[in-house]
């Protein structure tokens, strides 16, 4: 079955750029989201489609995917982005004809 | 606003049932798929099942096929999980997650507060 691989854990810096990656076969070929989970929370997606914000999700958060790595990008990262991340995709290359989900182990994100 | 509520969850032993429910509200429930993910204590999120508007089709991880059911009933804008012969591998805050979509791509763009399902004897 298809898999999705992240970094366990990422650190940065305040004001700094925070790149988490998400890797996985011909990921490219696919669409990736992202969704953001403070301890205690609920998920929020951050990304879909690659790299389209839902309203709400600042600019400094941004998302690519080609080849076989998507990746999130938080740009002047502050303490509020300190979270676990996670991508998702589906199982078929056909996002709209998709029939099961497929997560990322998830990256926490440390703000030093 | 879009509000997804689950209830339902609860300490069960090896072996028995639980039936979890989402109420929603905020949305025209009838015209979403709809998902259950899971994520056990300090781990990840991880996808369980989920239903087309219909209820046409349903479709499961495989750790939980032929044990769980998923259902809806849009009259009621209610999405249920019927879980049976739990496991203790089964024990997690267990989500409700709407699926919205846009080009092509479906994605949970709302979810519940979680409900906590234990496992244990």
């Amino acid at each position: 079955s298809y898999k999705l691989t992240q970094p366990p854990s990422v650190s940065v810096s305040p004001g700094q750029t925070a790149s988490i990656t998400c890797s996985g076969d011909e990921l490219g070929d696919r669409y990736v989201c992202w969704y953001q989970q403070k301890p205690g929370q609920s998920p929020v997606l951050v990304i879909y489609q690659d790299r389209k914000r839902p309203s709400g999700i600042p600019e400094r958060i941004s998302g690519s995917n080609s080849g076989n790595t998507a990746t999130l990008t938080i740009s002047g990262t502050q303490a509020m982005d300190e979270a676990d991340y996670y991508c998702q995709a589906w199982d078929n290359l056909q996002a709209w004809d998709s029939t099961t989900v497929i997560f990322g182990g998830g990256t926490k994100l440390t703000v030093l | 606003e879009v509000q997804l509520v689950e209830s339902g969850g609860g300490l069960v032993q090896p072996g028995g049932s639980l039936r979890l429910s989402c109420a929603a509200s905020g949305f025209t429930f009838g015209t979403y798929w709809m998902s259950w993910v899971r994520q056990a204590p300090g781990k990840g999120l991880e996808w369980v099942a989920n239903i087309k508007q219909d209820g046409s089709e349903r479709y499961y991880v495989d750790s939980v096929r032929g044990r769980f059911t998923i259902s809806r009933d849009n009259a009621k804008n209610s999405l249920v999980l019927q879980m049976n012969s739990l496991r203790a591998e089964d024990t997690a805050v267990y989500y409700c997650a709407r699926e919205g979509s846009l080009g092509g791509q479906r994605f949970f763009d709302y979810w519940g507060q979680g409900t906590l399902v234990t496992v244990s004897s």
